[in-house]
């Protein structure tokens, strides 16, 4: 199994309204992180977990909350968002703690989110 | 400035015919490189990784090249398929002492494979 499952796929909010996107591995992976995706334009990282522990916060408003519950599963809880918003968000999982090991990063299939 | 520059930013081409992306990147030091393969709207699939002390990988009908010296990889694509439209996106990792050492993402290269 080399998934990592993303729910719900597509995701429309209002801005008063308070959601959460899920994300599950199950290949052993003790790193995840949070991208935030713009059309035609590259991923751009927004938190990363290992072991379970906040590692890095890219300066995110917070009006979005990462949780790791366990090992193989990330939320982000979303409250009174923007418009601008509004992306593709991609989770991603990795062998071991880095990254930079030559190890093979999964990405989800993404939560498509419009906040109107 | 981005660290990690594709060219062309796009491409069409016919089914059948083969093709080239670019890669030039100034990350440094470097760890390893990946072409990535991301259809509209999903996430990105893996398609090679490469250390710096690799010259070529393949898989299957794509066939990714580096070299370390100039910091340049190449993606190619043989005998295309409808099915490779897509973007494709070149990703530096570079170690770093105190930190995780960020995959840097180009901006991808936009193919369309046309009948």
């Amino acid at each position: 199994d080399t998934e990592v499952t993303q729910t719900p796929k597509h995701l429309v909010m209002g801005m008063t309204n308070k959601k959460s996107l899920k994300c599950e591995q199950h290949m052993g992976h003790r790193a995840m992180y949070w991208y935030k995706q713009k059309a035609k334009k590259p991923p751009e990282l927004m938190f990363v977990y290992s072991y379970e522990k906040l590692s890095i916060n890219e300066s995110v408003p917070s009006r979005f909350s990462p949780e790791c519950p366990n090992s193989s599963l990330l939320n982000l809880h979303l409250h009174a968002l923007q418009p601008e918003d509004s992306a593709l968000y991609l989770c991603a999982s990795s062998q071991g703690g880095h990254p930079i090991l030559n190890t093979e990063a999964f990405f989800g299939q993404g939560t498509r989110l419009t906040v109107v | 400035k981005n660290q990690v520059e594709q060219s062309p930013q796009s491409l069409i081409i016919l089914e059948g015919k083969n093709c080239t992306l670019q890669c030039n990147y100034t990350v440094s030091p470097f760890s390893n490189l990946r072409w990535y393969k991301q259809d509209t709207g999903r996430g990105p699939v893996s398609l090679t990784i490469m250390t710096f002390s690799e010259n070529t990988k393949s898989n299957g009908r794509y066939t990714a090249t580096l070299d370390a010296d100039t910091k340049q990889s190449s993606l190619h694509i043989t005998a295309s398929q409808l099915s490779d439209s897509a973007s494709y996106i070149c990703v530096v990792s570079a170690p770093k002492a105190d930190s995780w050492g960020k995959l840097q993402f180009g901006a991808g290269t936009q193919v369309v494979v046309t009948p």
